[in-house]
């Protein structure tokens, strides 16, 4: 069974300040991953995926990913939050036979 | 292009009432998605669909029912509502099977059961 675990439920950083969330993920072959993003009272906003190829992925708003294999990881960075970024981080594994498995989420606070 | 489209919005019914939730998509996709939203559970998914006419069940199916009569839209019906069915719930749609089409959410619709 797939499953995706992000360990950090809820995390505060300053405006400025780099960022990483974490994510890791377990799949029996190679994992199509994706991070969304979620504002309040918005839907799901697809930040960046991963399908092979170049293990650091770049997405929109100035996010990248790195997927690594070894540890089954495919952890969210940021050089430099803005308030705007202030929002929940979904890591989504999937499809497998048209179903993708959501992590629980990780709330993003970001300080002035 | 309006991409993913829910309506309503928002809607409070009282236990036992029944209501059709309704999502409606523009890009062509095939594959199609109902999930409800509870604080710190994530996304749970309800019903899905692969293509026109066909509906499948999900994780937490029971007390909804779904249908796709035509391929752009795909309906979330509520026979007798209970307050544990009080969510968020998001429509979302894909282009089709292979792994890495990535998912294309509407806003979500706020349901209150009283």
């Amino acid at each position: 069974a797939q499953s995706v675990t992000q360990p950090d439920i809820h995390i505060t950083v300053s405006e400025g300040a780099s960022l990483e969330l974490r994510c890791n993920y377990s799949y029996g072959a190679t994992p199509y991953l994706f991070w969304y993003v979620q504002s309040p009272g918005q839907g799901l906003q697809l930040l960046l995926k991963y399908f092979s190829g170049d293990t650091l992925v770049q997405g929109i708003k100035g996010f990248e990913a790195e997927f690594k294999r070894s540890q089954s990881s495919f952890n969210l960075r940021k050089p430099s939050v803005h308030w705007s970024d202030a929002a929940e981080y979904f890591c989504v594994l999937g499809p497998n036979a048209g179903k993708s498995t959501f992590g629980d989420g990780t709330t993003l606070t970001v300080k002035p | 292009n309006a991409g993913v489209t829910q309506t309503p919005k928002f809607r409070v019914l009282k236990t036992g009432q029944s209501m059709t939730l309704l999502c409606a998509q523009d890009m062509n996709h095939e594959y199609m998605y109902w999930y409800r939203q509870d604080p710190g559970m994530g996304l749970r998914l309800i019903h899905y669909s692969v293509g026109e006419g066909t509906t499948a069940k999900g994780e937490v199916p029971d007390g909804y029912n779904v249908s796709r009569l035509k391929k752009q839209n795909f309906l979330l019906g509520l026979e007798s509502a209970a307050p544990s069915q009080t969510s968020v719930y998001f429509c979302a749609s894909s282009y089709g099977y292979q792994g890495g089409q990535p998912q294309h959410f509407g806003d979500g619709t706020r349901l209150s059961i009283l």
